[in-house]
């Protein structure tokens, strides 16, 4: 079956600076790959997400990269602000079959 | 409130009963996904469903859990013969396609 990790598990930035969360997976028949913003308590929330024939894809502040050949794909939050601080999650999906990473904690110090 | 809706919100339950819950996707979406999330790991897929069609169940997803979809709009998603390891957060998400899922709030379940 699929495999998804994510590095780091922690991440502090200071307040304006980038963040770059990385994640790799196993199966080369995943095709979708969303990322998910989890504050505490509450629902993940869809951020951004990369279909296979893309290899980039930006919205303002955010954007993912995707290398399908070394099954790696990466999330880019730049100007960090402090209401970015969260719990991120990767995932790659294969039709309906979803596998998670393991969440990044990102702390955004003002 | 259109998105995602689960019932109930909290659920306290003794080891050994039944649990039931309730997943009501946006309209119009023709896939339910449940998950499972404990703390500090991400959603853990269980299964989903295109319309009624439940088409892919996890293995580790043992025979005390079942799920249904019965007319293609909501879902539910039983526990039998609960245990403690069964506490986690459960969520349910929909899209429209293969794409875009967006999750409810989640039934959080305690078993005593």
């Amino acid at each position: 079956g699929e495999n998804v990790e994510q590095h780091p598990s922690t991440l502090s930035v200071q307040e304006g600076d980038s963040a770059v969360i990385k994640c790799t997976y196993s199966d080369s028949a995943s095709n979708y790959f969303p990322w998910y913003k989890q504050e505490l308590g509450k629902r993940p929330q869809l951020i951004i997400d990369i279909r296979s024939n893309v290899g980039e894809k930006k919205d303002q502040r955010i954007a993912v990269t995707l290398n399908k050949t070394a099954k790696h794909f990466s999330l880019h939050i730049t100007e960090t602000q402090p209401e970015d601080s969260a719990v991120y999650f990767c995932a790659a999906w294969d039709a309906g079959k979803s596998t998670f990473g393991d969440g990044t904690t990102l702390t955004v110090k003002p | 409130d259109t998105g995602v809706s689960q019932d109930p919100r909290h659920k306290i339950t003794k080891r050994g009963q039944n649990v039931t819950f309730r997943c009501d996707p946006i309209s119009e979406h023709n896939r339910l996904y449940w998950y499972r999330q404990t703390l500090g790991q991400g959603p853990e897929f269980l299964t989903y469903f295109q319309n009624e069609a439940q088409l892919e169940k996890s293995r580790l997803l043992s025979d005390r859990f079942s799920a249904e979809r019965p007319k293609g709009s909501f879902s539910t998603l039983e526990i039998q013969r609960t245990e403690q390891g069964d506490s986690a957060m459960y969520l349910c998400a929909s899209s429209p396609d293969t794409f875009e899922a967006f999750f409810g709030q989640g039934t959080r379940l305690t078993v005593v």
